[in-house]
């Protein structure tokens, strides 16, 4: 079962900043925080992953509250081509835990 | 270049046969997945494989069957096809188990 809570779906302006919500309140120490996203028909695509500290990358940004119980997803400049739908993942680092488990996400929909 | 690469892309076929469906990755990874999207859009963990371990998601039925002949392949092999396997079955591969995985475009089953 998947341990984060996400809005159901989500309306974002094209250029504008999109700001994704994820609670994950029962995190434990050694797990981290993966967003993944799902363009229609398409294979999951990677975006970024955190444990403690905030992190940016070329496609977003990553911010983790210190209490590490919640973070949000930045793409900085919304283009239509971000409209997906946006998995909040929370993974245990420890061998054996290999798998992703992916709740039902936020559906993202950037808008003309 | 595609990193992560599944045949075929779409498959037909009638219920009772045996069918594969055969990934390769050209990133090195050490660590392969087979994933499940049913019609509700759920995507769950088939099947992980580490080093020539496998890990078994035990509610997957052991008409699948994973088979790697190397670190670049992970084939699954599905024995008298149902009409519930009807989904379509992503691959993925990762370097260990922290960083990223990377999807293939998806194998479409449909079983009549």
């Amino acid at each position: 079962d998947a341990k984060t809570t996400q809005p159901p779906s989500m309306d974002c302006a094209e250029g504008r900043a999109a700001n994704l919500p994820c609670n994950h309140s029962t995190i434990s120490g050694n797990e981290y925080v993966y967003w993944y996203r799902q363009i229609h028909s398409q294979g999951p695509q990677y975006i970024i992953h955190g444990l403690k500290n905030n992190e940016t990358n070329e496609m977003a940004s990553l911010i983790i509250t210190e209490d590490r119980k919640s973070s949000t997803l930045i793409l900085p400049h919304a283009t239509l081509r971000d409209t997906a739908v946006y998995y909040c993942i929370v993974r245990d680092s420890g061998a054996g835990s290999y798998q992703l488990t992916f709740g039902k996400g936020t559906k993202l929909s950037v808008i003309p | 270049d595609t990193a992560v690469s599944q045949t075929p892309k779409y498959l037909v076929t009638q219920m009772g046969n045996d069918k594969s469906i055969k990934c390769e990755q050209n990133l090195g990874h050490d660590t392969m997945y087979w994933y499940k999207q049913d019609s509700k859009k759920f995507l769950k963990i088939m099947f992980s494989y580490n080093n020539k371990e496998l890990i078994i998601n035990e509610t997957v039925p052991n008409r699948f069957s994973p088979k790697s002949p190397d670190k670049a392949h992970l084939n699954l092999h599905i024995n008298s096809l149902e009409l519930g396997d009807s989904a379509v079955y992503f691959c993925a591969s990762s370097q260990g188990t922290v960083e990223a995985q990377y999807f293939g475009p998806g194998t479409r089953l449909l079983v009549l």
